[in-house]
C-alpha cells in the first residue's frame, strides 16, 4: 500500500462525538488526500493537502476539518460525528512534480450509530 | 466541469475470455486518465495511466487501455481473464490545470471458472 499507513483501520462511533482518523505515510510525499468510498458514488475527494499546512477542500468537504503539521502525517476530523458519515476513509498521496499518479493506503471503516 | 462515467455496474466474463470494463470521460483541454482496481477490503491499487503518446496503455497484471479521443472513452481490456481478475475496477480523470482526480462510480468484475 505504498507506504502508507492509516489508523484505526475500523472504528464504531456514535452520533456527536468527535473521530479522528490518521494517514502516515513514511516518503515525504507533498501531495496528501482524503477520500471517502461509497456504493453508488465511487470515490469522493474530501480535502487535500499540498504541502505541510496548506490544505484545501474537496468535493464532500462538509462536516470535515483537516490538519497537516508533518509531512508525513495528513489528519481527518469530523468534529461531530453523522450517520451520513459513516463510510470507508482512504487516503492517498501523490508524488507530484508531474507524475501525477495517486496512491491509496488500506482504508478506514467508519460506523457512525 | 469534469466527469467520468463508467456505464456497466457489473461485468461477468468467463476465464479465458477478453474482457472489457468500459469508460468514457468528459473534460476541457487533455486528459490524463487512470485505472485502479480495488480487492476486498483493501485500498484502490493504481492499473495503468495515459498521459499523452501512444494511445494504447500497458498496465500490471496484463491489462490495458486504449485511449480514443474522438468518442472520449478509456475502456480498460485484456486478452483472457482470469478468476483472479475479480474485483471492483475505477476509471479516473484528471484534467491538466486542476490537481484532483474525478473517480467513476466503479464496475465489478466477475470472471466465472
Amino acid at each position: 500500500d505504498a507506504g502508507i499507513t492509516q489508523s484505526p483501520r475500523h472504528k464504531v462511533t456514535e452520533t456527536g462525538t468527535p473521530v479522528t482518523l490518521r494517514c502516515h505515510q513514511t516518503e515525504n510525499h507533498r501531495y496528501m488526500y482524503w477520500y471517502r468510498q461509497d456504493p453508488g458514488h465511487g470515490l469522493r475527494l474530501i480535502h487535500y493537502s499540498y504541502g505541510v499546512k496548506d490544505t484545501d477542500k474537496g468535493e464532500v468537504s462538509d462536516g470535515y476539518s483537516v490538519s497537516r503539521s508533518k509531512t508525513e502525517d495528513f489528519l481527518l476530523t469530523l468534529e461531530s460525528a453523522t450517520s451520513s458519515q459513516t463510510s470507508v476513509y482512504f487516503c492517498a498521496i501523490s508524488v507530484g512534480g508531474g507524475d501525477d499518479t495517486q496512491y491509496f493506503g488500506p482504508g478506514t471503516r467508519l460506523t457512525v450509530l | 466541469a469534469q466527469s467520468v462515467a463508467q456505464p456497466e455496474d457489473q461485468v461477468n466474463v468467463a476465464e479465458g475470455n477478453p474482457l472489457t470494463v468500459k469508460c468514457t470521460y468528459s473534460v476541457s483541454g487533455n486528459p490524463y486518465l487512470f485505472w485502479y482496481v480495488q480487492y476486498p477490503n483493501r485500498g484502490l491499487q493504481f492499473l495503468l495511466k495515459y498521459i499523452t503518446g501512444d494511445n494504447l496503455v500497458k498496465g500490471s497484471y496484463g491489462f490495458e487501455a486504449e485511449f480514443n479521443k474522438s468518442q472520449t472513452s478509456f475502456h480498460l481490456k485484456k486478452p483472457s481473464a482470469l478468476v483472479s481478475d475479480s474485483a471492483l475496477y475505477f476509471c479516473a480523470v484528471r484534467a491538466v490545470n486542476t490537481d484532483k482526480l474525478i473517480f467513476g462510480t466503479g464496475t465489478r468484475l466477475q470472471v466465472f471458472p
